[in-house]
């Protein structure tokens, strides 16, 4: 069966540090990737997606970025955090295919910037 | 206009009614559907896939109006572990993959 690991549960970083968030996948070859961010109290925002190795696509603009170095890991990363940065971060992932596919995720990462 | 909306709630209702949530979006070129729960501080989880004909898991109905881009969850006979936020997701393919967009929720509290 397929899972999907996340790590860490829970960050506090001060502004201005680095932010390395990895995520993997087992169980599955070449999965759609996501990163979502949920800030208090609102909605799951897509941040990033990916088909396979190397590509990313990007939603908004921001302070963060992503990279796929294999076929099932991912990882978000900043090189400067800012206050807004705090929110729940999260991982999923999907099969690829014609769109039929629910997305799985993983348990989470709660940061907060300080 | 957001790509997928929810009326955020809260609603809050007796244990044993019936509760409605709707969701429209705004890509005719959406593909397929979800419903998505999630309780406070975890990550969602499937709740069910919303077809076309309409589907049905115990207490939950979906439904899907292509023609008028709009999903529907009803829940029957509300219990308290029914309160959650409720999200409903829309998936559509792109040049980039499949694209996951996910409303902002709608939060229900079923009370005694």
């Amino acid at each position: 069966s397929q899972t999907i690991h996340q790590w860490p549960a829970t960050l506090v970083q001060p502004v201005g540090s680095p932010l390395s968030l990895e995520c993997t996948v087992e169980g599955t070859s070449n999965p759609n990737l996501y990163w979502y961010r949920q800030a208090a109290g609102r909605g799951l925002q897509l941040l990033f997606y990916s088909v396979g190795i190397g590509q990313i696509s990007s939603e908004v603009p921001q302070n963060l970025s992503a990279s796929r170095p294999q076929d099932r890991q991912f990882i978000l990363s900043s090189k400067k955090l800012l206050l807004s940065d705090s929110g729940f971060y999260l991982c999923a992932w999907s099969l690829t295919g014609t769109g039929g596919t629910e997305a799985f995720f993983g348990q989470g990462t709660r940061l907060t910037v300080v | 206009r957001k790509e997928v909306e929810q009326d955020p709630g809260p609603f809050n209702v007796p244990e044993g009614a019936t509760v409605a949530f709707n969701c429209t979006y705004s890509n005719s070129a959406s593909q397929s559907f979800f419903w998505y729960r999630q309780d406070c501080r975890k990550e969602p989880k499937l709740l069910m896939s919303v077809y076309s004909s309409g589907n049905e898991d115990g207490r939950f109905t979906a439904q899907l109006n292509r023609a008028s881009q709009y999903i529907s969850l009803l829940i029957r006979d509300s219990k308290l572990s029914d309160s959650a936020t409720y999200l409903c997701v829309v998936n559509r393919v792109t040049g980039g993959g499949n694209k996951l967009t996910f409303g902002t929720g709608t939060q229900l509290k079923v009370e005694l």
